[in-house]
Parts: C-alpha cells; structure tokens; sequence
C-alpha cells in the first residue's frame, strides 16, 4: 500500500490561530481524504481533495474553515483555520488504492490540540 | 440517517482466546465493508475487507462474516495476542445514486479489545 506521511505529527495550538496539516504520498493517487477524529469518537470524512479541482466537502464542513490544497497527485495540504478547542481532533489524511479503489489507506494523523 | 454502529463499545479477552467484535449497519444498499485497526498515537490500520457478494472471507487469524439479511458485519481475531489491543472499526461504502464513491466511508463507533496475558 501506499506509504502516507502527515506533518506535523501533532501540535498544541492557541484559539484563533491557524494550522496546515500536510500528507505526502509516495505513489501519485487520484482523490486524497481529508477525515476528523474527534476525541473517543470515530472518523467523519471532512472533504475529498482532487488534483486540480476545488475540494468537494462533506454536510458540516466549509471551505473557509477547512481550505484545502491539491497542487499535484502526491500532496495536499488540510488548514484548520480560527482555530477554537472545538477544533482539538485527530485530523487524518487517506488515499484509497485497490483494483476499484476501493480500499482506503490512511496516514499517522495530526494530533491538534487547541487551548 | 444511515449509521454504522458496534453492540459492544468494549471487549476483554485473555491471551490465546479467540474474540469477536461486532457491527450493525443500517445502509441496506452498501456494498463494501472494511475493519479497521487503530492503536493508541496511530492511523487506521486496514485489516481486511468484504465485498457484499460475499458473506464469509478469511484472513491471517482474522475472519469477516457478513450477514445482509440482518444487516451485521463480524469481525473473528483467532489466538488473540497483546498486540491486538487496539480500538476496531467497522466502516462501510454506502452506495450513492448513480453509482459508487469509494474512499468516502461511513465509521462505526468502535471497539476497544484490551487483550490480557
């Protein structure tokens, strides 16, 4: 499977404040997914990130707080912007591989913490 | 709304035992499934996947049973060791109209598998 490298691994943030979250890809993939993981809770996909096109978001997630960057096919880049400690997630980034690509891969995560 | 979920939020199990985690979902239309494992300070892991053509497919020590009738998804560890202790999720690709969007996964709640020596 492809290997997925997230920076940084995990970051303690002021409110108001802004994050970039980056994924490296090794391998060059069509779609990338940006999902949350808020504490004890599962994962909710916050948008899909096409090599040039505009991300496509999920119910609940806007590009003003959530920009997203896809400047080629093996990065994108996840801004969590004004930040509150709402925002306080793990914040993963995913690929899917497979022969209908079907399978999704996911990086180490972003552990943001927001005070 | 649609929802993956799991019966049981915690299972512990001793050393060499076999464990069970389940999954309910509510999507009758969803036509892949994946488990995944996380542990602590890390990414879902996949684990091993099931097309909904097929009800029964095994892995290393691992087997996932899918049962479309009652809309429930299983997911067996044999011989579990320490190193299974993780949080599971069951995660499934509910078909859109006009076709299918792999990648955009719907999550179960999780399970936490705390196996003891």
């Amino acid at each position: 499977s492809a290997v997925i490298s997230q920076k940084p691994s995990r970051d303690i943030c002021q409110r108001g404040t802004s994050l970039t979250i980056q994924c490296q890809v090794d391998s060059q993939v069509t779609m990338m997914f940006w999902y949350r993981q808020q504490p004890g809770q599962s994962l909710t996909l916050i948008a899909t990130a096409n090599q040039g096109s505009e991300a496509t978001y999920e119910s609940g997630f806007v590009i003003d707080k959530f920009p997203i960057s896809r400047p080629n096919l093996t990065f994108s880049t996840l801004t969590v912007s004004n930040m509150s400690p709402e925002d306080s997630s793990i914040y993963l980034c995913s690929v899917n591989e497979g022969s209908a690509n079907e399978k999704l891969f996911f990086g180490s995560g972003t552990q943001l913490s927001v005070l | 709304g649609e929802s993956v979920g799991l019966h049981l939020p915690t299972l512990s199990v001793q050393e060499g035992d076999n464990s069970i985690i389940n999954c309910a979902y509510s999507n009758s239309a969803s036509d892949y499934f994946i488990w995944y494992k996380q542990e602590s300070g890390k990414g879902p892991q996949f684990i091993i996947d099931i097309r909904s053509n097929m009800d029964k497919r095994q892995g290393q020590r691992v087997t996932v049973l899918l049962n479309k009738t009652v809309k429930h998804l299983s997911l067996q560890i044999a011989a579990t060791q320490p190193g299974d202790s993780a949080v599971y999720f069951c995660a499934e690709n509910p078909r859109k109209t006009g076709g299918t969007s792999y990648g955009k996964l719907t999550f179960g709640q999780g399970t936490i598998l705390t196996v003891h020596p």
